[in-house]
């Protein structure tokens, strides 16, 4: 059962421009999500996470926005840069307790110069 | 400092056989998830395991099996491997409960 569920397997865009990457869940007991970032050969790196009782984070260049009457949240990048090209993880799960995180199937970002 | 280590980095088992993943956390972490990521789909979590514990189990097979020692490394087991076991095989830790993971970079096992 796909609880999180990232529907853009590839996004391509340019240098500079913002990129946007999408994730749906279902499960709505779900109250802490986070972005993942991986390279290949390289295990999954910690970008940004955000509760529920927020809708928004940022930091630095990255911001996620929560949409929980949609279920839905989403990772900005402005701008966009050629080192940002990874595959992307949504996780989400029920509390900030890393116990049973679940993950979508990502989303591979190409960033072109 | 270093990060999340885990050895082997590939394995080849034959379908049938054992295997052993290793994994040592960060300094000072105390807390280590095991997560199976097939090709094409997202991490999967298998265990957790805080303070030599565990504390949390995924939907897996009781052919996978794991434990933490004294110092917070940990190994997991996988018996009578199944051509499906064929997976990367991701080890992370935290400081406590409530902080994010940090991934090692896995152990790429195939079965034959």
């Amino acid at each position: 059962d796909q609880q999180v569920k990232q529907n853009s397997p590839s996004l391509s865009v340019q240098e500079g421009r913002i990129s946007i990457l999408n994730c749906d869940y279902t499960n709505s007991m779900f109250d802490y999500f986070l972005w993942y970032k991986k390279y290949p050969a390289e295990g999954p790196t910690f970008l940004i996470s955000i509760s529920s009782i927020k809708d928004k984070n940022e930091d630095g260049r990255f911001t996620v926005f929560l949409n929980k009457s949609a279920k839905h949240l989403s990772l900005h990048i402005v701008p966009s840069q050629p080192g940002d090209s990874a595959v992307y993880f949504c996780a989400a799960s029920v509390g900030a307790n890393n116990n049973d995180m679940r993950f979508g199937a990502g989303t591979r970002l190409t960033v072109k110069p | 400092d270093a990060g999340v280590t885990q050895s082997p980095t590939h394995l080849i088992k034959t379908r049938g056989q054992q295997v052993t993943l290793r994994c040592s956390p960060i300094s000072g972490h105390k807390s280590v998830s095991w997560y199976q990521q097939v090709l094409g789909q997202g991490p999967q979590f298998i265990f957790q395991y805080y303070e030599k514990e565990e504390r949390g189990r995924g939907n897996f097979p009781d052919r996978f099996s794991a434990r933490q020692f004294p110092n917070y490394s940990s190994e997991l087991n996988v018996n009578a491997l199944l051509l499906g076991d064929s997976a990367l095989y991701l080890c992370a830790s935290s400081s406590n409960n409530n902080s994010p993971l940090h991934f090692g970079n896995g152990t790429r096992l195939t079965v034959t």
